[in-house]
């Protein structure tokens, strides 16, 4: 069964480091999505893509943070700047339209960021 | 402001002993709303998709319902492999695809 996949697992970084979380979609979706859920709290939208562009971002969003796909495989989540209040798990998820049955997003297994 | 709000937040039951989750939301044109389970320190695991008030899915033990202004997650004879976080979503009327969660309902079923 096709599944999301990302990498790393697990990231542990220092404060105003850059880092790149990775993530591999369904191979015929074309929406894509970031979301983040900090320890305890509710999965939270960050940003969603389709056709190489934003479609929507949310205010988490800010300009620390940029979405890529480099190829036509991976859809990568670029945070330039990190800080303490990063420290979560990141979900990826694609679906494969946005009506009827296929806006139903499945999501990757996380990234867990940690900053120090 | 879009809002899902799920109770409650955790549930105990034994085995065999069924029972109900509740999503309420308010949310400008729902597009849909999305039954998601989630195991710790997992991504969420789809569950079902309700369209429109009035529609029921089922998979094994698990019943979804959706009407104007909540939905039910029934679980019938819970076993304890049905122990998790289960997550409320909704969609709106938008081409951006955006999910808006609830806090979730963390059920425990104990043998």
């Amino acid at each position: 069964e096709p599944e999301v996949t990302q990498t790393p697992s697990h990231q542990v970084t220092q404060m105003g480091q850059e880092v790149i979380l990775r993530c591999v979609p369904i191979s015929n979706h074309l929406y894509f999505y970031w979301y983040r859920q900090i320890l305890g709290q509710k999965v939270e939208f960050l940003v969603s893509f389709y056709n190489n562009e934003i479609s929507e971002k949310s205010e988490i969003f800010d300009d620390q943070f940029s979405v890529e796909r480099p190829d036509g495989s991976n859809f990568t989540l670029k945070i330039r700047s990190t800080k303490l209040e990063d420290s979560a798990m990141y979900f990826c998820a694609s679906s494969e339209e946005l009506a009827g049955g296929g806006d139903t997003q499945y999501f990757g297994p996380g990234t867990r960021l940690t900053v120090l | 402001e879009d809002q899902v709000t799920q109770s409650p937040e955790a549930l105990r039951l034994q085995e065999g002993e069924s029972s109900s989750l509740n999503c309420s939301y308010t949310v400008s044109g729902l597009r849909g709303l999305f039954w998601y389970r989630q195991d710790p320190g997992k991504g969420p695991e789809f569950l079902f998709t309700l369209y429109s008030a009035g529609e029921e899915k089922e998979k094994e033990r698990l019943k979804a319902t959706l009407t104007k202004k909540e939905s039910f997650l029934h679980i019938t004879a819970p076993k304890p492999e049905d122990s998790a976080t289960y997550l409320c979503a909704v969609r709106r009327s938008s081409n951006t695809g955006k999910l808006i969660f609830g806090q979730g309902t963390t059920l425990q079923v104990k043998p």
